[in-house]
């Protein structure tokens, strides 16, 4: 069966850096792109942007130009998070979400907690 | 970009009860619409794509419709296990932008 399983839980200082995974399982990682959605607690869901799987091409949206980045490592069928400089409005869950065939998102990770305080 | 405005924010209704959901685009989104439904700390859960095509394994009581801007969620016969968070997103262009949200709360 398709999975999306995320790393877990981090808690990191203002000014450093996180790296969060999304490892796939059960169809071929490089036939579908994967979106990446933020969620501040208690708020809604946020498109951050996403990543061709295949040509490895990323697309951020306007919000999360800059410190956010988005890479693959496609032999371990894996997509990667990583938000340079952390600030305290970093601090929520992320998932990743994998693209189906008209765009829709059919697949998500369990989400990772991201938490930035001093 | 396209913006995308639900409402509404939030719904109380009792078991049994129909409710309606509505989003609406600031373009044409050309039937590129889903919804999704969150539990309290949980992923979301696709319940509806291409604005009107059920998700595998979602109840036949969840119903979607519209087209070109305006679309809506409907769910018939409200069971408790309904409650959570509604979202809707178009897939039209990027950015793939959500809706506000609604909250449902079982009276």
């Amino acid at each position: 069966q398709i999975q999306l399983v995320q790393s877990g839980p981090e808690l990191k200082k203002p000014g450093e850096t996180v790296k969060i995974s999304c490892k796939a399982s059960g169809y071929t990682f490089t036939n579908y792109g994967m979106n990446w959605v933020k969620q501040a607690p208690g708020k809604g869901l946020k498109w951050m942007g996403w990543i061709n799987t295949y040509t490895g091409e990323p697309t951020y949206a306007d919000d999360f130009k800059g410190r956010f980045a988005f890479s693959l490592e496609t032999s371990a069928s894996t997509a990667y998070l990583q938000i340079n400089n952390l600030k305290n409005e970093d601090t929520a869950t992320y998932f990743c979400a994998r693209d189906d065939y008209d765009g829709e998102f059919a697949y998500w990770g369990q989400g990772t907690l991201v938490t930035v305080s001093a | 970009d396209i913006q995308m405005t639900q409402s509404p924010a939030s719904l109380s209704a009792s078991v049994g009860e129909t409710v309606t959901i509505t989003c609406r685009a600031s373009g044409n989104i050309h039937n590129y619409l889903a919804w999704y439904q969150q539990k309290q700390g949980k992923s979301p859960q696709l319940l509806v794509y291409n604005a009107k095509t059920l998700a595998d394994g979602v109840p036949s009581r969840f119903s979607g419709s519209g087209s070109g801007t305006q679309y809506s969620l409907k769910i018939n016969s409200l069971q408790p296990e309904d409650f959570g968070s509604y979202y809707c997103q178009h897939f039209w262009s990027t950015p793939r932008t959500f809706g506000g949200g609604t909250k449902l709360e079982i009276k």
